[in-house]
């Protein structure tokens, strides 16, 4: 079945304790993305990647890291997180092409940070 | 700054009647627009892509886009209870930066 996989869906931590959520697509897509969700505020683009070792910012990027070594992972790495990183986080991928603009999401990843 | 805004509702409208969603954009060069549906507690789901002015129908889903207001509108007609659910604007500014509104939710009444 083609999907987005996240691990893990939920995630309980305190502050200052260091995290990576990951995300996986089986489709071969080229394109990557994560995005952070709160109440009010809708999606948030945090990092993309458009391939293999390349990444870029998104509009809210502070605090976060990611990394792409290979082609179907993209984990997002919280190195000290905080309170105001509560939030639901969801990865999507995309392919390349004339399709490229349409983004899979994953289920989403719940994270709370006391 | 990018910013794209929507009601956030909700809006309600009875079963069979159509519903209208809108979304306004700041930046002036965006060319990508995307309706996305995000039922409770899931993720998003694409419905509509429309990159020029006037409609774009896909069953009972029309998208409407007016660069020069700045808008872009989802109609959906003959709207059934299933339709209930958060509707997410989105624009697409460079490589792969995407904006999204806050979400409208629709709320189908039997």
């Amino acid at each position: 079945e083609a999907q987005v996989t996240q691990n893990p869906r939920y995630l309980i931590t305190v502050t200052g304790k260091k995290l990576t959520v990951t995300c996986s697509q089986n489709m071969n897509h080229e394109y990557m993305s994560w995005y952070r969700q709160d109440p009010g505020l809708g999606l948030r683009q945090i990092y993309y990647s458009m391939n293999v070792e390349v990444t870029d910012k998104g509009d809210v990027p502070e605090g976060y890291k990611v990394s792409r070594k290979e082609k179907r992972n993209f984990p997002l790495i919280l190195e000290s997180p905080s309170p105001n990183q509560t939030s639901l986080y969801f990865c999507a991928s995309s392919p390349s092409g004339i399709n490229q603009e349409t983004q899979y999401f994953g289920p989403g990843t719940r994270l709370l940070v006391l | 700054q990018k910013e794209v805004e929507q009601n956030s509702g909700p809006l309600s409208v009875p079963e069979g009647a159509i519903a209208s969603l809108n979304c306004t954009y700041s930046d002036r060069v965006s060319q990508s627009f995307f309706w996305y549906r995000q039922y409770s507690g899931k993720s998003p789901e694409l419905i509509m892509s429309i990159y020029s002015n006037g409609d774009k129908e896909d069953g009972r889903f029309t998208a409407q886009l007016n660069k020069a207001s700045q808008y872009v509108s989802l109609l959906i007609r003959d709207s059934q209870p299933s339709d209930s659910a958060t509707y997410l604007c989105a624009v697409k500014h460079y490589g792969q930066n995407f904006v999204f509104g806050p979400g409208t939710r629709l709320s189908v009444l039997p």
